[in-house]
């Protein structure tokens, strides 16, 4: 069965600093798309970045990129330049091919003025 | 882009009662929508599958009967919480997927709170 872990439960950054959050996931699929969601204090979700399995280059949106390692099952998100408005719940999300999306635990990320 | 509503952002009720949540997908058609349960501090877990026009698939160990969905047209679905019960209190997100299929986008929630 298809899983995503988050190891890093909190994580702390100060503003203008980089932050990585890590993500792993276990499949036994070959296609598939991996996300990353920031979930601020309002609660809604907001995608952040979106992964093909099938695209070896890494996505990059602005000051969020990631780090896919399809052969480790590894997905990390790259913060650059943290604001104070990135302080949010981070969740990384493996969607099946029916489309079904399943999160990890998420990481509560804090910037530090 | 595209924008999910949810109605209502909160609701409190009491037990043994029935609530009902919409989710709409305010400028697409959504063929497909799915509805989740997040406890305090914890992920989005998800519940059902709501497609239009067809029954709901839920995820095991979502009671069906307690959870009653409906997708009646291509932008509105419900979910209705029946007999409501204290542990039922929870923040209910539903997303939407639009016909291409490449993203979900997620309602704004609903808070329901069960006396």
């Amino acid at each position: 069965a298809q899983t995503v872990t988050q190891s890093q439960p909190e994580m702390s950054v100060q503003e203008a600093e980089t932050v990585t959050l890590s993500c792993t996931y276990d499949t036994s699929e070959s296609d598939y798309y991996l996300f990353w969601y920031k979930q601020p204090p309002s609660r809604q979700m907001i995608l952040v970045i979106r992964q093909e399995a099938y695209k070896q280059q890494n996505a990059t949106e602005n000051r969020f990129s990631v780090n896919f390692q399809k052969a480790a099952k590894s997905f990390s998100l790259k913060i650059s330049d943290s604001q104070l408005g990135d302080a949010a719940m981070y969740f990384c999300a493996y969607r099946f091919a029916t489309n079904k999306l399943i999160f990890g635990t998420g990481t509560l990320l804090a910037v530090q003025p | 882009g595209a924008v999910v509503s949810q109605h209502p952002s909160w609701v409190i009720c009491k037990s043994g009662t029935s609530v009902k949540i919409e989710c709409r997908s305010l400028d697409f058609q959504a063929t497909t929508m799915f509805w989740y349960r997040q406890f305090p501090k914890q992920s989005l877990m998800l519940m059902a599958t709501s497609n239009e026009g067809s029954k709901a698939t839920y995820e095991q160990g979502v009671e069906k009967d307690k959870f009653l969905i409906n997708h009646a047209s291509l932008t509105l679905s419900t979910l209705t919480v029946t007999s409501a019960h204290p542990e039922d209190s929870s923040f209910y997100i539903c997303s939407a997927r639009d016909v291409n299929g490449k993203e979900q986008f997620f309602g704004p929630g609903t808070r329901l709170t069960v006396l």
